[in-house]
């Protein structure tokens, strides 16, 4: 069966530290993949998407990256983190057909100080 | 306009009692599908129901259901016999041509309480 995997469930850093969110799926190959982030009460904002390895759609302009440097690795970066970071994310993946139904991982709660 | 909405912010609901959480939806593409997801306190979200707009039957899972009315563009979800681990955020969400068939567009959510 599938998994999916996301790392840490908790992350506070300083403003202008880096950030790294890791992603993997095991079970499958090829999956489309995604990166959400939830400001607090509210609902999932599409952040990245991806097709195929180094293959990487943005949604909405800013302070954030997204690369795939393989299959089943999804990973969501900054080089600088702004207040405006703050907020819980979370990776998905659906396969490539069908119904594309999107599972999701536990998610990952960020808070920039 | 909003792709998805969902207009009750929060519903009570008594334990054991069905309950109906509100969705519909805008789309001029033919071929579409709806999901469901129920988000607890912890965060996760959870898959729980699909329905395709060529799904002659409205899809069950279990304890859920989907009410699909194509023609007035809702996609109620159904909760029977309701329990206190239901209690959670619920979102309705949507993929369709004009977002590639690979992209889904998310409502804002409804938080169900459920009452002892």
């Amino acid at each position: 069966s599938q998994t999916i995997h996301q790392w840490p469930a908790t992350l506070v850093q300083p403003v202008g530290s880096p950030l790294s969110l890791e992603c993997t799926v095991e079970g499958t190959s090829n999956p489309n993949l995604y990166w959400y982030r939830q400001a607090a009460g509210r609902g999932l904002q599409l952040l990245f998407y991806s097709v195929g390895i180094g293959q990487i759609s943005s949604e909405v302009p800013q302070n954030l990256s997204a690369s795939r440097p393989q299959d089943r690795q999804f990973i969501l970066s900054s080089k600088k983190l702004l207040l405006s970071d703050s907020g819980f994310y979370l990776c998905a993946w659906s396969g490539t057909g069908g119904k594309n139904i999107q599972y999701f991982g536990a998610g990952t709660r960020l808070s920039v100080l | 306009a909003q792709k998805i909405t969902q207009t009750q912010p929060g519903m009570f609901v008594q334990e054991k009692e069905a309950v109906t959480l509100d969705c519909t939806y805008d789309t001029s593409d033919p071929s579409y599908g709806l999901f469901w997801y129920k988000q607890p306190s912890s965060g996760e979200m959870i898959f729980l129901i699909y329905q395709g707009s060529y799904d002659q039957q409205n899809a069950t899972e279990g304890r859920y259901s989907l009410n699909f009315q194509k023609a007035r563009k809702s996609a109620n979800l159904v909760i029977s016999a309701s329990q206190l681990g239901d209690s959670a955020m619920y979102f309705c969400a949507m993929r369709d041509l004009s977002g590639g068939y690979q992209k889904v567009t998310f409502g804002t959510g409804t938080k169900l309480q459920v009452i002892p």
